[in-house]
């Protein structure tokens, strides 16, 4: 079946370092990509997306470029912040079909 | 933009009683809402889509008569523990399918979880 596999954690970096969290996909078919972040205490919210092959998704800074060719939905940013402290989760979904989920990667930045 | 609320955040109950969540769609009407079980540092894993009106699907290995699932309401749906043990302690997190004048339906809407510990 589908699944998705991302970098394990945690990650710690500092302020202003630059970002990546790789995520690669096992699917059948053309599947919808997804990033989520978890806050601490909150419920999970959409990242960014991304629908089709060699489309980007953006949002906050963070980056994300669906590659069919390496199946590979990698996570950039450019230079994180205290802020961006949180659990990430990459996801695929096929149509209309219910999400798959990474296993998440924690990501803390000190100051 | 769409909001989903869970009552409540956390609960604690001794084995063998029962324990509701709930699960709202605060600004936007849910035809489709799933329901999450995230353990410790691992993922989270689906355990059933409810469509309002209907039964719920549940994934496999989820038992049905342990965790039942009523979406009453386009608005409302809930998760109740039956005979609750310690191994169903966890987070369980809800969501819902954006809907018409809701953001987008194409996205996920997800409610901020409830921690339950069965002592």
């Amino acid at each position: 079946g589908d699944s998705v596999t991302q970098m394990e954690g945690p990650v710690t970096l500092s302020e202003e370092a630059f970002l990546t969290i790789n995520c690669t996909y096992t699917a059948t078919g053309y599947p919808s990509l997804f990033w989520y972040v978890q806050y601490p205490g909150e419920g999970l919210q959409l990242l960014l997306k991304a629908t089709k092959a060699d489309d980007k998704g953006s949002n906050k800074g963070f980056e994300a470029t669906y590659r069919k060719e390496t199946t590979s939905f990698h996570l950039e940013k450019g230079s994180v912040q205290v802020s961006d402290s949180a659990v990430y989760f990459c996801a695929l979904r096929q149509g209309a079909q219910k999400l798959v989920f990474g296993q998440g990667t924690r990501l803390t930045i000190n100051p | 933009g769409a909001v989903v609320s869970q009552h409540p955040s956390r609960v604690i109950c001794k084995s063998g009683t029962s324990v509701k969540i709930e699960c709202r769609s605060l600004d936007f009407q849910a035809t489709t809402m799933f329901w999450y079980r995230q353990f410790p540092k691992q993922s989270l894993m689906l355990m059933a889509t409810s469509n309002e009106g209907s039964k719920a699907t549940y994934e496999q290995g989820v038992e049905k008569d342990k965790f039942l699932i009523n979406h009453a309401s386009l608005t409302l749906s809930t998760l109740t523990v039956t005979s609750a043990h310690p191994e169903d302690s966890s987070f369980y997190i809800c969501s819902a399918n954006g809907a018409s004048g809701a953001g987008s339906t194409d996205t996920q809407y997800f409610g901020p979880g409830t921690r339950l510990t069965v002592l």
